[in-house]
């Protein structure tokens, strides 16, 4: 069965700093997506970033970046300029090719501090 | 905008007593869920349907059912609630026709307190 462990329950940074959140996943497939979802205080959970294992260039969304290796089974979210509003809960996710279904990791408690 | 809601935010109900969540979809995606989510920890997925499809969770207990009537509704009912069924039950979407792996839309929640 696949698994995504995320290693840092709580991390702080500094506004207007960059912070990298680390990811591993754990999986004997080659076709897959992985995916990064940020859940604010008592707010709905958003996709942040998207990226497919086929594709080697690393997804990007504005701040938003992802740092995927596949050899090394791991998939790290940057976030540069960190602001007030990044402070969230971020999940990282798995889906097997084809499958409808997330597996997620334990999620890293990210505070940005002014 | 095209959203996820969930019906109520906040839900009460007493220990045993049948509780129902719902949740509509303005989106039109053929694939729906529901997740258990317990303080600071990750979603839990429940089931989910895959357009009509029902699939299960080989460890979600007997004690939740859900069903969906048609694409836009879809409803968690918690037969006899225990306190360990206490969390935040989110619902979330995707569209599965525009392609493999689409990214799933969540809705606010609903927290469930159990009396």
């Amino acid at each position: 069965a696949q698994t995504v462990t995320q290693s840092q329950p709580e991390m702080s940074v500094q506004e207007a700093e960059t912070v990298t959140l680390s990811c591993t996943y754990d999986t004997s497939e080659n076709n897959y997506y992985l995916f990064w979802y940020k859940q604010p205080p008592s707010r709905q959970m958003i996709l942040v970033i998207r990226q497919e294992a086929y594709k080697q260039q690393n997804a990007t969304e504005n701040r938003f970046s992802v740092n995927f290796q596949k050899a090394a089974k791991s998939f790290s979210l940057k976030i540069s300029d960190s602001q007030l509003g990044d402070t969230a809960m971020y999940f990282c996710a798995y889906s097997q090719g084809g499958s409808e279904k997330l597996v997620f990791g334990k999620g890293t408690k990210l505070t940005v501090n002014p | 905008d095209a959203m996820v809601i969930q019906n109520p935010r906040y839900q009460v109900t007493q220990f045993g007593k049948p509780v129902t969540l719902s949740c509509s979809q303005t989106l039109n995606h053929n694939v729906m869920y529901w997740y258990q989510q317990k303080s600071s920890q990750a979603p839990k997925l429940l089931f989910h349907y895959y357009d009509k499809d029902f699939n299960n969770e080989a460890d979600t207990p007997d004690n939740f059912q859900s069903r969906r009537p048609n694409t836009s509704f879809c409803f968690l009912d918690i037969r006899s609630p225990g306190l360990g069924d206490a969390a935040m039950y989110l619902c979330a979407t995707s569209q599965m026709r525009q392609g493999p792996n689409q990214p799933q839309h969540f809705g606010d929640g609903t927290r469930l307190s159990i009396l």
